[in-house]
């Protein structure tokens, strides 16, 4: 079964720095991009960006560039989310999903990650 | 950007309704749009892709079209468990962008 299996929900506070994870299985992880998109509950879905993990070719959203880093690891199938200095406005559920090479978004979605910014 | 506009914003609908839903897009995207449902606490869900490909395993009450420069979500028979939100996507340029989607309940 193809799955994107993502890390647990995650509690901080403001200035910490996070790391989330989107494990792929049941295909060749290499071969599709993971794209992660935010979910601010209330709000609409938003693109943050990709990465396609073969050659790590990321392009991101102008709106999170800079705000986070999408990286991934081929050998473990696993691509990251990770934030250096978190804010409250982070606060979000953030899935990751795939997409073939040609673009053709997003037949695979993780289950999210919550993550909680909070003093 | 591209910059994607979705309408109704919301509607209300009985079970047994035909809905139909429209993105459209600031410029030309051809046909690389999807669209997708989502429920209160779970991942979205491709129902269409490229425009009007059915997803594997989402029922045919579903379809997708487009019209001029409009995109088409049609449910041909509201069902209970399509009470949800709907967005598209379009993934013609970089950034791809979602609509600000669509939110259906009952009447």
């Amino acid at each position: 079964e193809v799955q994107l299996l993502q890390s647990e929900a995650e509690v901080k506070k403001p200035g910490e720095s996070l790391k989330i994870s989107c494990k792929g299985s049941g295909y060749t992880f290499s071969d599709y991009w993971i794209g992660w998109v935010r979910h601010i509950p209330g709000k609409g879905l938003e693109w943050m960006g990709i990465i396609y993990p073969s050659d790590s070719n990321t392009v991101y959203s102008p709106s999170f560039q800079g705000q986070v880093t999408i990286s991934a690891d081929k050998s473990t199938s696993t691509a990251y989310l990770h934030w250096s200095s978190l804010q409250a406005s982070d606060t979000a559920i953030y899935y990751c999903a795939r997409d073939p090479l040609w673009h053709d978004p997003f037949d695979i979605w993780g289950q999210g990650t919550m993550v909680t910014v909070s003093s | 950007d591209i910059q994607m506009t979705q309408s109704p914003s919301s509607l209300s609908a009985s079970v047994g309704d035909r809905v139909t839903i429209t993105c459209r897009a600031s410029q030309d995207i051809r046909n690389e749009l999807g669209w997708y449902q989502q429920k209160p606490g779970k991942a979205p869900k491709r129902l269409i892709h490229v425009t009007s490909s059915l997803q594997s395993g989402v029922s045919s009450r579903f379809s997708g079209s487009e019209s001029e420069t409009e995109f088409i979500l049609t449910i041909s028979s509201l069902q209970p468990e399509d009470f949800a939100t709907y967005y598209c996507l379009q993934h013609h340029n970089y950034p791809f962008t979602f609509g600000p989607g669509t939110r259906i309940d009952m009447k």
